[in-house]
């Protein structure tokens, strides 16, 4: 089954102890993405990848870093969390061809709370 | 980023149609897209269109894009209880950078 798997799915931590996302896909699926979805300002692009070894800042990088040695895996890694990164994070992937037709398959999502 | 703005809440009776709106800044928008979010799960995309066409439609959607205006619009036609979620409008000039709208809210009322 093609799909997008995160985890953990729901995290809470303390400010300052460092945490990494993991987000893998079965599609071999070139395009990978994070979101952070937070109440009234929906959707907001984190980094994006589009390949291996090639990241890109999206909107709001800062206090978030990520790595793309593998073609499936795309983890976020939060260095030093503080609680303004508490939110529900989404990966996504896509092909080459499917992007720029918005076919967007997204994780299931991560929950994750700074105290 | 650039700014998509949607309004919040939308209720409708079942069997009605919904009109979902969303207005973006950015002139240089090439594709726009709609995406659904039921509870507890990722966005799937409804449907896309392309900055150069006016309108498309596919099965009881209808999006209609006004690009002077830079306004989207999303009408559900019959729209039923399953139709219930949150559904965002989307933009991107390249593909590889996408710029969501804060979501609205639609709830189908039996």
């Amino acid at each position: 089954e093609a799909q997008v798997t995160q985890n953990p799915r729901y995290l809470i931590t303390v400010t300052g102890k460092k945490l990494t996302v993991t987000c893998s896909q079965n599609m071999n699926h070139e395009y990978m993405s994070w979101y952070r979805q937070d109440p009234g300002l929906g959707l907001r692009q984190i980094y994006y990848s589009m390949n291996v070894e090639v990241t890109d800042k999206g909107d709001v990088p800062e206090g978030y870093k990520v790595s793309r040695k593998e073609k499936r895996n795309f983890p976020l890694i939060l260095e030093s969390p503080s609680p303004n990164q508490t939110s529900l994070y989404f990966c996504a992937s896509s092909s080459t061809s499917g992007r720029k037709t918005g076919e967007l398959f997204f994780g299931e999502g991560s929950r994750l709370t700074v105290l | 980023g650039e700014d998509v703005e949607q309004s919040l809440f939308l209720s409708v009776r079942e069997g009605d149609s919904s009109v979902i709106n969303c207005t973006y800044t950015d002139s240089s928008s090439t594709y726009l897209y709609w995406y659904k979010q039921e509870p507890g799960a990722g966005l799937q995309l409804l449907t896309y269109i392309f900055s150069n066409m006016d309108m498309k439609q596919d099965q009881r959607l209808t999006v209609l894009l006004n690009k002077k205006d830079k306004h989207l619009s999303l009408r559900i036609a019959d729209t039923q209880t399953g139709d219930s979620a949150i559904y965002f409008c989307a933009e991107s000039r390249t593909g590889n950078q996408f710029y969501f709208g804060t979501g609205t809210s639609l709830t189908v009322i039996p």
